[in-house]
């Protein structure tokens, strides 16, 4: 069965700094979908970046990347010149071919600094 | 485009009463998943839907949940009777089936059971 592991229940960072977040998987499957999803206080899930398994390269949105790393089954992500409001629960999640169902991790709590 | 509309937003019952959540999913989109996030279990994959038919329904925790999607622009889930472990906030989301098309999240239904 696939699994979503998100090791870091919560992370602080100072505004303007950089931090990462980090997500490992278990799959047998070859090909899959990778995503971030962020959930402010509001409830709503927004989607923050995706990437596709057979991309060697990492997909990157304004201030958000990640560093995906297929062998190691690790899909961290990195926030760069951190802003308030980017405090939220951040979840990772995989979808496998033809699944169209959304495995979640545990998520992690970010706490923004001013 | 009004996003995926859930009503209603809040709901809090008493134990052994039915509950009915409802779901609108964006127009065009023929997939639609129903999740649950509690503390204990995160974020789950009750049931989806593809062309208003049940595809996979087996994270539907037990016979008291049911969901029906009688049209494409419709859906519910209910709960019959319920009780207060049933206390949660439910999710519904849809996508454009095939592939690996991105989730939209309506903004959930808060429910407590009493």
């Amino acid at each position: 069965a696939q699994t979503v592991t998100q090791s870091q229940p919560e992370m602080s960072v100072q505004e303007a700094e950089t931090v990462t977040l980090s997500c490992t998987y278990d799959t047998s499957e070859s090909d899959y979908y990778l995503f971030w999803y962020k959930q402010p206080p509001s409830r709503q899930m927004i989607l923050v970046i995706r990437q596709e398994a057979y991309k060697q390269q990492n997909a990157t949105e304004n201030r958000f990347s990640v560093n995906f790393q297929k062998a190691a089954k690790s899909f961290s992500l990195k926030i760069s010149d951190s802003q308030l409001g980017d405090a939220a629960m951040y979840f990772c999640a995989y979808m496998w071919e033809y699944g169209n169902k959304l495995v979640f991790g545990a998520g992690t709590i970010l706490r923004v600094k001013s | 485009d009004a996003g995926v509309i859930q009503s209603p937003r809040h709901e809090v019952t008493e134990m052994g009463q039915e509950v009915t959540l409802r779901c609108k999913p964006i127009s065009g989109h023929n997939s639609l998943f129903w999740y649950r996030q509690t503390m204990m279990r995160g974020l789950e994959l009750l049931i989806y839907f593809n062309n208003n038919v049940p595809i996979d329904d087996s994270g539907m925790p037990e016979d008291r949940f049911s969901a029906k999607m009688p049209n494409a622009s419709f859906s519910t889930l209910k709960i019959q009777p319920s009780e207060p472990r049933d206390s949660a906030v439910y999710f519904c989301a849809s996508s454009l089936s095939g592939g690996y098309n991105e989730q939209f999240f309506g903004p959930g239904t808060r429910l407590t059971v009493l």
